[in-house]
């Protein structure tokens, strides 16, 4: 079944402790995402990557980190979450063979950061 | 700096009415534009997707159209039913700068 998918869906951390997101999708897509979304401001992108070792900063970049050394796999890593990274994240993919097509989303991870 | 505005925010209908929610965003240099579904708690399951040389797209009871000159989007929605109720989210994907930028949503109600 093609899928994006997330680990772990929930999460409760404490402030400063480092954590990573995971990522990975099976449908040998070019284009990854990460956003976050928080009511009233709707979904805004972090990162993207359009291939392997491509990666580029979203609108709201600041606090958080990711790597793309396969082509599966997109972490996001927080080095030390804050309160105010408390929100829900979503990773996508699609393919990107020139141009973009559409985008598949994973279930998302409920991050609480107290 | 590209913005995507949707409205209304809420939309509370009787069951069987046709509904357009409407998406509109301020740069026309756009690749593509998605229409998306959320139900509360979940993640986002892609409904349609327009490239920019194309004026709509159909699929089952959803039509959604593309007029890039004026910024505007509209998902068409036909005999709703209680099981339509969610949020639906506008994206474009913005040329050039190969990021997505999404509006803030129409929450919808369909009433039984």
């Amino acid at each position: 079944e093609a899928q994006v998918t997330q680990n772990p869906r929930y999460l409760i951390t404490v402030t400063g402790k480092k954590l990573t997101v995971t990522c990975s999708q099976n449908m040998n897509h070019e284009y990854m995402s990460w956003y976050r979304q928080d009511p009233g401001l709707g979904l805004r992108q972090i990162y993207y990557s359009m291939n392997v070792e491509v990666t580029d900063k979203g609108d709201v970049p600041e606090g958080y980190k990711v790597s793309r050394k396969e082509k599966r796999n997109f972490p996001l890593i927080l080095e030390s979450p804050s309160p105010n990274q408390t929100s829900l994240y979503f990773c996508a993919s699609s393919l990107f063979g020139g141009r973009p097509y559409e985008q598949y989303f994973g279930p998302g991870t409920r991050l609480t950061v107290t | 700096k590209q913005e995507v505005t949707q409205i209304p925010a809420a939309l509370s209908v009787p069951e069987g009415e046709n509904l357009v929610l409407n998406c509109s965003f301020t740069d026309s240099a756009i690749y593509n534009l998605q229409w998306f579904r959320q139900d509360p708690g979940k993640g986002l399951t892609s409904l349609l997707l327009i490239q920019s040389s194309q004026r709509e797209q159909t699929s089952g009871r959803l039509n959604a159209s593309l007029d890039k000159s004026s910024g505007r989007s509209t998902l068409y929605i036909a005999a709703s039913q209680p099981g339509d109720s969610a949020t639906y989210l506008c994206a474009v994907f913005a040329s050039g700068t190969y990021k997505y930028i999404f509006g803030t949503g129409t929450r919808l109600k369909v009433l039984a």
